[in-house]
């Protein structure tokens, strides 16, 4: 089955400063999604985006299907921003296959 | 509208205990899917319900089953618990099983 890898898995920032999420997959996708788990569990939503680029806020992706990969941009951080990140893929069949994730901690 | 909706948000069990665990999708939506996410990893599927029936399987043992009601909430159930089951259950919803929504979780201690 498909393959999803995560970089950095951890990642330290000043508030204000700008962070690139990585999210590799090793195969075509037919849906790729990025999350945001808060401190009590819970996946937030943040994009849905099989190809492309989208942008809510401070916050974009783009996914370049042929190459295999996802970025996630978030510009002036806040401390709200903290948590882990997480990318998932659905190949074929719609079970989300998810990578391990990377946690984002700004400092104030 | 409300989100996906799960209960109970904590329960703590004892080794060779049965637990069931409850998902209500969102509103329109008519497939759900259930992860297990331990500590420190991420989410990994379960099982997914579309139309009462169990579509797709992950890498679980038939300790872990499942069910889907006819207003497509669902139940997740473990038998004969192990200390590894602890961890948050989290269900996820979706129209078709196409963008999946996921709920606050479940957290299961065995202890």
């Amino acid at each position: 089955g498909i393959q999803v890898e995560q970089s950095p898995p951890d990642l330290i920032l000043q508030e204000g400063a700008n962070s690139t999420l990585r999210c590799n997959f090793s195969d075509s996708v037919n849906n790729l999604q990025w999350f945001h788990q808060n401190p009590w569990g819970q996946l937030i939503n943040l994009f849905y985006i099989p190809s492309g680029t989208k942008q809510n806020g401070r916050l974009s992706a783009t996914t370049v299907a042929t190459e295999r990969y996802s970025l996630l941009y978030i510009s002036s951080s806040q401390t709200t921003d903290s948590g882990v990140y997480f990318c998932a893929a659905i190949q074929g069949a719609q079970k989300l296959v998810f990578g391990q994730g990377t946690r984002l901690t700004i400092n104030p | 509208d409300a989100g996906v909706t799960q209960s109970p948000t904590h329960l703590i069990k004892t080794r060779g205990q049965q637990v069931t665990l409850r998902c209500s999708p969102k509103s329109g939506h008519d497939t759900v899917s259930w992860y297990q996410q331990a500590l420190g990893q991420g989410p990994q599927f379960i099982f997914q319900y579309y139309e009462e029936e169990e579509r797709q399987r992950g890498n679980f043992p038939d300790r872990f089953s499942g069910h889907q009601f006819p207003n497509y909430s669902s139940e997740l159930n473990v038998n004969a618990l192990l200390l590894g089951d602890s961890a948050l259950y989290l269900c996820a919803s979706s129209p078709g099983g196409d963008i999946q929504y996921f709920g606050a979780g479940t957290r299961l201690s065995v202890l």
